[in-house]
């Protein structure tokens, strides 16, 4: 089993539509939880982290953790065309050590 | 202006040539990380390290070296590259200082090497 597991898509949702990003991850002390955003050929960005059991909103951004399910997740609200990207799962356990999941391909279709 | 640097951005070499591929950040960034990235299997941390003169094996740190001389560079080394160390590689940094959750450990990344052992 993957440390950290996500759906690799692609996820293709019409403009204006929700997109539903999930992540399940394995070690149960994992204390810091982030969505990291990648263009083609670009490095990494962040979109959002969370560390507290609930929702956090952040403009059309809303992350979700549930560690008790070990599940996070990401929706993004009103999707547009320049939301197609790589979307990274990526977890911090009780250590200095981070574990990135492999990534979903969204397409916004326009 | 904040950011990751890493030179060279492309590099195509043959097996066997030692190679160092280069990592500085000017944030007084504490946290630093070697990322390698293959289709399929997302980013792999090769190494990292928590201050200077501190670092750790990640999760595939085989035919790796690195170094933290200095708090902001960070060099990834590779003294026999293989071909199967052909990938995409990125160097981060963040300003964690603990090992508790904290938005200080966000990780900045620089804009890739891209490596081909031949």
């Amino acid at each position: 089993q993957k440390e950290v597991e996500q759906n690799s898509g692609p996820l293709s949702v019409p403009e204006g539509a929700i997109a539903s990003l999930n992540c399940t991850y394995s070690d149960r002390g994992s204390q810091s939880f982030f969505w990291y955003r990648q263009y083609s050929g670009k490095s990494p960005e962040l979109i959002m982290f969370i560390y507290s059991n609930g929702d956090k909103e952040d403009g059309r951004f809303t992350a979700q953790l549930n560690k008790a399910s070990q599940y996070v997740s990401l929706l993004i609200r009103d999707s547009q065309p320049s939301d197609s990207a790589t979307y990274l799962c990526a977890v911090k356990g009780g250590g200095f050590k981070t574990i990135f999941g492999a990534g979903t391909r969204l397409f916004v279709k326009a | 202006e904040a950011q990751v640097t890493q030179n060279p951005r492309y590099l195509i070499t043959v097996t066997g040539k030692k190679l160092t591929v280069t990592c500085s950040q000017n944030m007084n960034h504490e946290y630093m990380s070697w990322y390698r990235q293959d289709p399929g299997l997302g980013l792999r941390q090769i190494y990292y390290s928590m201050n200077v003169e501190v670092t750790d094996k990640g999760d595939v740190p085989e035919g790796y070296k690195v170094s933290r001389k200095e708090k902001r560079n960070f060099p990834l080394i590779l003294e026999s590259p293989s071909p199967n160390q052909t990938s995409l590689y990125f160097c981060a940094s963040s300003l964690s200082k603990t090992r508790l959750a904290s938005s200080t450990d966000t990780q900045y990344f620089g804009p890739g090497t891209r490596l081909t052992v031949l």
